[in-house]
């Protein structure tokens, strides 16, 4: 059974400063990584999505990288600001038919302090 | 429409109450999940449809909970008899279906259940 672990659970940054959020997965047969961002009372908005074959992604001041081989992704955010406090999700999809599930970490509460 | 919706965003319902939660994807997605995300935890997997098909409903936690979508658009989940447990946001999310294409969900804003 696939299991997502983020670390760290919480994390609260000054503005400005660049940051890593971790994930990591226990079956390395997946399709593809996806890190989503959840606000307060909100749905989940998706950030970026990196294929199994893909070894990063960059969306702004966000670069996901992928490590298949050893279970990991990390979410790069660089210069924080207060805009970007929320809470971080990572899912993975399996290696499956094209209607499988996806599993999710826990997730990473981000704040940023002006 | 633009983004997956979900109606109503917030329901109360006293215990022993049956509460239906309708979700309306993205127009032209084959596929439609639907998720469980309890107070600081993430969302977990309850039932997938392809079109009008339920091909995976084993993460639907008991036998009270009924999902359908008849005509493989709207979808609505049914909690019967509903418990505090039950309290949680529960998310729907849709995707396409393309032969070597992402398979990205999208989510819609969820609905929040609280049961009393």
């Amino acid at each position: 059974k696939q299991e997502v672990t983020q670390i760290p659970a919480a994390l609260s940054v000054p503005e400005g400063e660049n940051l890593v959020l971790n994930c990591s997965f226990t079956d390395s047969a997946i399709y593809n990584l996806q890190w989503f961002r959840q606000d307060p009372g909100k749905g989940l908005t998706s950030l970026l999505l990196i294929q199994s074959s893909q070894r990063e992604q960059t969306s702004g001041r966000l670069n996901a990288s992928l490590d298949k081989s050893s279970g990991r992704s990390t979410l790069y955010i660089a210069a924080s600001q207060p805009g970007d406090s929320a809470t971080y999700l990572c899912a993975v999809r399996p290696l499956e038919t094209s209607g499988s599930r996806l599993t999710f970490g826990e997730g990473t509460q981000l704040t940023v302090n002006p | 429409g633009a983004g997956v919706s979900q109606s109503p965003r917030y329901k109360v319902a006293k215990r022993g109450q049956d509460v239906a939660l309708r979700c309306d994807p993205i127009s032209g997605h084959v596929s439609l999940f639907w998720y469980q995300q309890a107070l600081g935890q993430g969302p977990e997997f309850l039932t997938y449809f392809q079109n009008e098909a339920q091909l995976d409903k084993s993460g639907l936690p008991s036998d009270r909970f009924f999902a359908e979508r008849p005509e493989g658009s709207v979808s609505t989940l049914k909690i019967q008899r509903t418990q505090q447990e039950d309290s949680a946001v529960y998310l729907c999310a849709s995707s396409l279906v393309v032969a070597g294409g992402s398979y990205e969900q999208y989510f819609g804003p969820g609905t929040r259940l609280t049961v009393t």
